[in-house]
């Protein structure tokens, strides 16, 4: 089966700009799920879709990131306007369904987008 | 606030070893806890344990949950240089709602 899809690899953009990531999950997977990783640290969980509908977007920071999931499928990720902390890897993660035992994988992950703030 | 922590961050052993790695945590409503080996990209899944005293096992990896104490370990037997990578831990807490991840062990393995 083919994994997630993330574009673009890598993106370089000055602090104030605009910046958006774009995530296709594994089909048929109805969860979704866009975390942040900082260098030297795990990945932190910024919001997860249920299909279309937000499950939870407690750590995102919502003055500036911004996120969608139109139709159930494919999801972006906007930064508006970027700041220089917002320097991670966007990581992209799907699964079956809610919560890790509903599959014997949990989560796959895509292979992140690097983000460099100027 | 959940919160999970791993020990060593950082780990240098020779081919041939043992490690053991450690994750301990504090989170509202646990359901799961996860290993995953990250090495330049994604994180890939290793094992999901739910209950406490049961070992997972694949291969020279071996992992083991105690829900009482809220730790986990995980071990590896007769490292080779492959298993160079970053071990994340992860907890899925509040009923699937979140997935908190610890900061790693970069285990380095050389020849």
């Amino acid at each position: 089966e083919a994994g997630v899809a993330q574009s673009p690899r890598y993106k370089i953009i000055e602090k104030r700009q605009s910046v958006a990531f774009w995530c296709n999950p594994i089909s048929g997977h109805a969860t979704l799920y866009w975390y942040q990783q900082i260098l030297g640290q795990g990945p932190k969980l910024l919001i997860q879709f249920q299909n279309n509908g937000v499950v939870d977007d407690s750590q995102l920071p919502k003055d500036r990131f911004s996120a969608e999931r139109l139709k159930g499928v494919d999801s972006t990720l906007k930064i508006q306007p970027a700041k220089l902390e917002d320097s991670a890897v966007y990581l992209c993660a799907s699964s079956l369904g809610r919560g890790a035992i509903y599959s014997n994988q949990p989560q796959h992950f895509g292979d992140g987008t690097r983000l460099s703030i100027l | 606030e959940d919160k999970v922590v791993q020990s060593p961050l950082s780990l240098v052993v020779h081919e041939g070893d043992t490690v053991t790695l450690n994750c301990s945590y504090e989170v509202t409503n646990f359901r799961s806890l996860l290993w995953y080996k990250q090495e330049k990209k994604a994180p890939t899944f290793l094992f999901m344990l739910t209950s406490s005293g049961i070992e997972k096992k694949s291969g020279r990896l071996s992992s083991i949950l105690d829900k009482k104490e809220l730790f986990s370990i995980l071990n590896i037997t007769a490292t080779q240089t492959g298993d160079s990578a970053i071990y994340l831990c992860a907890v899925e807490a509040n009923y699937g709602q979140n997935f908190v991840f610890g900061p790693g062990t970069r285990l380095s393995v050389l020849p």
